[in-house]
């Protein structure tokens, strides 16, 4: 099962835009957690939001959790062609097995 | 310090073979696990580990075996090879997730084509 749908499927931007990705899920959560993937590799953390946290920043990158509307946003600032990537959600509902739920991801294209 | 290490990175499988996927990390994290990658789609827990010796079963396990009897190592066994276990494999660990869960590191992946 795909809890998390994530908001576009595709997404291309110019360089130095900001880019902004959706992800929706349908059961409460103890987490959910961002991650990037570029083509062919493995997935890279990003952040991890935690259910009592609302907004957390990494440099670039900001997430929203808001588990009324049981949503996250992930937002990339001045983007850059090496965020290039393929970006996915993932919920957590065990705590501690970690049984992490994937949504589909969005594919980001950065053009020059 | 390696991180997580998957072995091989690429196999081709006859129908009815059986193989081990090999995951190790030097991290010295409790938790492991494999995730299973189809086109297009997101990530699947195959299986998963909390400590040595103590396994358990994600969303999609029947096909497949683990064991955990070292702290690095969790392989994942492929009982007899089917079509539809064409997939790209991803081993992951974490330091302990408590309550709250922890950040959870990923292997560059083995993809995996069965005949």
């Amino acid at each position: 099962s795909q809890q998390g749908e994530e908001d576009p499927q595709a997404l291309s931007i110019q360089e130095g835009e900001n880019a902004t990705m959706n992800c929706s899920y349908k059961t409460s959560i103890n987490n959910l957690q961002w991650y990037r993937q570029n083509s062919g590799r493995g997935l890279v953390h990003l952040i991890l939001i935690r259910s009592n946290e609302r907004e957390k920043h990494s440099g670039r990158l900001r997430v929203t959790l808001d588990t009324s509307k049981k949503s996250s946003s992930l937002l990339i600032t001045a983007s850059r062609a090496a965020d290039t990537a393929s970006y996915f959600c993932a919920t957590d509902a065990s705590g501690r097995a970690q049984k992490l739920v994937f949504g589909q991801g969005t594919r980001l294209t950065i053009n020059p | 310090n390696a991180g997580v290490t998957q072995t091989p990175k690429f196999q081709v499988l006859k129908t009815g073979q059986s193989m081990t996927l090999q995951c190790a990390q030097d991290m010295n994290h409790e938790y492991m696990s494999w995730y299973r990658q189809d086109p297009g789609m997101g990530l699947r827990l195959i299986h998963y580990s909390v400590g040595a010796g103590i396994t358990d079963q994600g969303e999609v396990p029947n096909g497949y075996n683990v064991s955990r009897s070292t702290t690095e190592d969790f392989p994942l066994r492929l009982l007899s090879a089917a079509p539809s276990q064409t997939s790209v494999y991803f081993c992951a660990s974490s330091y302990s997730p408590g309550p709250t869960g922890n950040t959870i590191y990923f292997g560059e992946g083995s993809w995996l084509t069965v005949v």
